[in-house]
């Protein structure tokens, strides 16, 4: 069973759009929110480290934002790329020192 | 720097083999992370370690084993392989524990087949 939950598991955007998808966790124990891009053949890659509610990172065309007291995060993908395909990981971190990743969402971006 | 390695890429095992994976890192991180990663589930933690000498278990860690006997090197080790470990397998490491807001940095991988 797995308390981090992605959801969609998929999704097919075209290029130029615009795509968000959500990493649901416990609301108990929180002490950060990781998100990781993992391309095809590649490593998981860190995008953002979230610890406060309410918190926004950016970075280029990726933002994510964090809601701690109802236990979620939202991705956001602006204006969708071709190489913005890849699956997109988040991982819960609690105040034991757990880290949970949850099964991550496949985003394909067609041209 | 060539960050987090593994080695080997690709392995077949029969049941009962045993083998060893070597995960190096030379970003001088003192956290090293051993995962597995099936079909439909996150990344699951197998063992870990907080530095050169020490090791803990992780999420799932039966069947395996691992040793940190020098501080950029992380080894896994499976016993007798059974055909519930095939999986691909990932090494991470981080300079220090994630409380800080430190971030893992993964190899490129293990696909491990245990026939």
């Amino acid at each position: 069973i797995l308390n981090v939950e992605q959801s969609p598991q998929s999704l097919h955007v075209q290029e130029g759009d615009s795509t968000n998808f959500t990493c649901s966790f416990p609301s108990s124990n929180f002490y950060a929110l990781h998100w990781y891009r993992w391309e095809t053949a590649k490593s998981p890659e860190a995008l953002f480290v979230m610890t406060l509610n309410g918190d926004e990172k950016k970075k280029g065309r990726i933002s994510a934002t964090l809601n701690t007291k109802e236990g979620y995060s939202y991705l956001y993908i602006k204006g969708s790329q071709p190489e913005d395909s890849a699956t997109y990981l988040c991982a819960f971190y609690d105040s034991w020192g757990k880290l949970q990743f949850g099964a991550g969402t496949q985003v394909v971006v067609t041209p | 720097n060539a960050g987090v390695t593994q080695t080997p890429k690709f392995r077949v095992l029969k049941t009962g083999q045993s083998m060893t994976l070597l995960c190096a890192q030379d970003m001088n991180h003192e956290y090293m992370y051993w995962y597995r990663q099936d079909p439909g589930m996150g990344l699951r933690l197998i063992h870990y370690s907080v530095g050169e000498g020490t090791t803990a278990k992780g999420e799932v860690p039966d069947g395996y084993n691992v040793s940190r006997l020098k501080k950029q090197n992380f080894l896994l080790g499976l016993e007798s392989a059974a055909p519930s470990q095939t999986s691909v397998y990932f090494c991470a490491s981080s300079p220090e524990g994630l409380a800080g807001g430190n971030t893992q940095y993964f190899g490129p991988g293990t696909r491990l087949t245990v026939l």
